[in-house]
């Protein structure tokens, strides 16, 4: 069955701090994996990687993806009170469906 | 704001009651996925619709149905409704099988 486990489940830090979120995965021919971020409502879109090794960036978000040993990370840098969220790892596999496998989510607290 | 909308934003019904849920893709997206966030399972995917036709299934019980209709818009129907039937239930809409799923808002559904 298709898995995806996301590490810490919940996470305080102060502003300014660097956070490192998890994400690990199982899952038929693989495809993408992709990252958003939940605050109240929807879920954002921040990342999709299907490249091993290549890193993607968005101010002081990255992440990157290791297809060899099965996991992602989403690092952000300089951690503001705004970044406080559920994040979202995803992962795409079989087929053409397009389907998305969520894992747990992780649950960041930033604190001023 | 996604472009992808959902209504009604709450839905408040009984125990052995029908409802409808609807959704509107953003402009231009062929598929069409619904999923059930719940606070102790996360966000899992009950099906999938591309251009009007089912093209993949998750765990979606049996009370519930959905379709997608020509002008793409789709409908996902929960009958016989239980306790534990209360969840966000979102929609979220893709160009392609493979590309980034587009959320919208949700329908928050309280079944009493």
């Amino acid at each position: 069955e298709d898995k995806v486990v996301q590490s810490p489940l919940s996470l305080v830090v102060h502003e300014g701090d660097t956070v490192t979120l998890n994400c690990s995965y199982e899952v038929t021919n693989f495809r993408s994996l992709l990252w958003y971020k939940q605050e109240k409502k929807a879920p954002t879109f921040l990342f999709m990687l299907t490249s091993s090794g290549i890193e993607k960036k968005s101010g002081r978000l990255s992440s990157i993806l290791d297809k060899k040993e099965l996991f992602s990370i989403l690092n952000i840098t300089a951690t503001q009170t705004g970044d406080s969220a559920v994040y979202l790892c995803a992962v795409g596999g079989s087929s053409n469906t397009g389907k998305l496998i969520f894992g747990q989510g992780t649950t960041l607290q930033v604190k001023p | 704001d996604s472009g992808v909308t959902q209504t009604p934003k709450h839905l408040i019904t009984a125990t052995g009651q029908r409802v409808t849920l609807r959704c509107s893709p953003r402009s231009g997206d062929l598929s069409v996925y619904w999923y059930q966030q719940s606070l102790d399972q996360g966000l899992q995917f009950l099906i999938q619709y591309y251009n009007g036709e089912e093209r993949a299934k998750g765990n979606i019980l049996e009370r519930f149905s959905a379709q997608q209709f020509p002008d793409l818009h789709s409908e996902l129907n929960l009958s016989s409704l239980e306790l534990g039937d209360s969840a966000l239930y979102f929609c979220a809409s893709s160009q392609t099988p493979g590309s980034p799923l587009h959320f919208g808002n949700g329908t928050r559904l309280t079944v009493t």
